[in-house]
């Protein structure tokens, strides 16, 4: 069944360095991706997406790596700040089934440290 | 622009009673989705409404009902809570049902004794 999940609960890293965060999807029909920042009290906010007919997609520094083969996802976060520091969910839907549904992994906390 | 907004934020009941947890969007969305969040366990789908006047289940929806009422509008009904329904619950709602970024509410915290 449809299956998103995440490498590692917690990340810890030192303020200015880069993060790296992983998501693993089972859904091989997977063709849309979604990260979502989320801090303590608050809803998710949107990060940053990606279809499945790209690689790589670049934001404000951040980036979201695309790998089909192994069926993974990442979300690399430049120059880490301490208001990164948040839950990290990637969530999926299969655009071409046209169903809306979107699901979401379990997430990692991502520490940063001054 | 309030975006998707939630009531109530917070909610006690009791094992057995009824409520409803209202959500509406001012963006003129369309698909509309209800989660909650349970500590380790992420953000699970418990029904959407891909459109107005469609609803379909997600990946837990026992126990709930809900109700695409207008384009606005997309309640949740618990009709006899249970202890095992205490958790967040978060509306969403985005502009097209398979694509694009979902708009989340702050969240509705339901504790059930």
């Amino acid at each position: 069944g449809e299956s998103v999940g995440l490498h590692l609960p917690t990340l810890s890293v030192q303020e200015g360095d880069n993060s790296i965060i992983n998501c693993a999807y089972s859904n091989s029909a997977s063709d849309y991706f979604i990260w979502y920042k989320q801090e303590s009290g608050k809803g998710p906010q949107f990060i940053i997406d990606i279809r499945s007919n790209m690689d790589k997609r670049q934001g404000q520094r951040v980036t979201v790596l695309l790998n089909k083969t192994v069926k993974h996802l990442s979300l690399q976060i430049a120059a880490t700040q301490p208001g990164d520091s948040a839950v990290y969910f990637c969530a999926e839907n299969t655009w071409a089934s046209n169903t809306g549904k979107l699901i979401f992994g379990q997430g990692t906390t991502l520490q940063v440290k001054p | 622009n309030a975006g998707v907004t939630q009531t109530p934020k917070f909610q006690v009941l009791k094992t057995g009673q009824s409520m409803t947890l209202q959500c509406a969007q001012d963006m003129n969305h369309n698909s509309m989705y209800w989660y909650r969040q349970d500590p380790g366990m992420g953000l699970r789908l418990i029904y959407y409404s891909a459109s107005e006047g469609t609803t379909d289940k997600g990946e837990v929806p026992n126990g709930y009902n809900v109700s695409r009422l207008n384009k606005r509008e997309f309640s949740l009904r618990l009709e006899s809570a249970a202890p095992s329904q205490t958790s967040v619950y978060f509306c969403a709602s985005r502009k097209r049902q398979n694509t694009g970024e979902l708009f989340f509410g702050e969240g509705s915290r339901l504790t059930v004794l």
